[in-house]
């Protein structure tokens, strides 16, 4: 079974620039997570989405940050303009959606820097 | 205060060393608590959890949860190279109250 599938894997960009990050979640799973990690720090949620609903977006920029799940599977997660302080790991995640432990698979995630 | 705290090492043993990974937490609401391990330029995968208090076993790895003193502990036996990575403790609530609240991770080397 292909886990979740992020790309791209590497990105740099000049501050100011717009950049898009795309994401597969693994077939069946219903939600999906966008996480930002930092060196060093573990992932801050940014938003998380029930099928094509955004349930939970309180951590996410909504000044510069946006994000869409079409048809409730593939989701983009956009910033624009990118700042300084967006370099990053942008992580996305799925899960089942069940009650109780609700295992998330990650995926590579996309690695961001921003000159 | 931070919710859950983590020392983030980094930690390093020897080959077939105990290892003891530990993360602290505030939030008293807190029912489910994951270990995820996370290798370099990879995404976490989730290790163990745990619900409630008490301890789990999974072959080299044990998970215990101390609720009275908001704390909880990963142990890795015969530690191996192979281990080497960040482990990330991990905490949600339950019910609509499912986020997870993270650690810092703490970065584990296992030297041969």
């Amino acid at each position: 079974e292909a886990g979740v599938v992020q790309s791209p894997r590497y990105k740099i960009i000049e501050k100011k620039q717009p950049v898009a990050f795309w994401c597969n979640p693994i077939s069946g799973h219903n939600t999906l997570y966008w996480y930002r990690q930092n060196l060093g720090q573990g992932p801050e949620l940014l938003i998380r989405y029930e099928n094509e609903e955004a349930v939970d977006d309180s951590q996410l920029p909504k000044d510069r940050f946006s994000a869409e799940r079409l048809k409730g599977v593939d989701s983009t997660l956009k910033i624009q303009p990118a700042e300084l302080g967006d370099s990053a790991v942008y992580l996305c995640a799925s899960s089942l959606g069940l009650a109780g432990v609700d295992e998330q698979f990650f995926g590579p995630g996309t690695r961001l820097t921003v000159l | 205060q931070k919710e859950v705290e983590q020392d983030p090492g980094p930690l390093s043993v020897p080959e077939g060393a105990i290892v003891s990974l530990n993360c602290t937490y505030s939030n008293s609401a807190f029912q489910y608590f994951m270990w995820y391990r996370q290798y370099s330029r990879k995404g976490p995968e989730l290790l163990m959890y745990t619900y409630s208090s008490g301890n789990k076993e999974d072959g080299r790895f044990t998970a215990q949860v101390d609720k009275s003193s908001k704390y909880i502990s990963l142990f890795i036996r015969d530690s191996q190279p192979s281990d080497s990575a960040t482990y990330l403790c991990a905490m949600s609530g339950a019910g609509n109250n499912r986020k997870l609240i993270w650690g810092l991770g703490t970065s584990l080397g296992v030297n041969p």
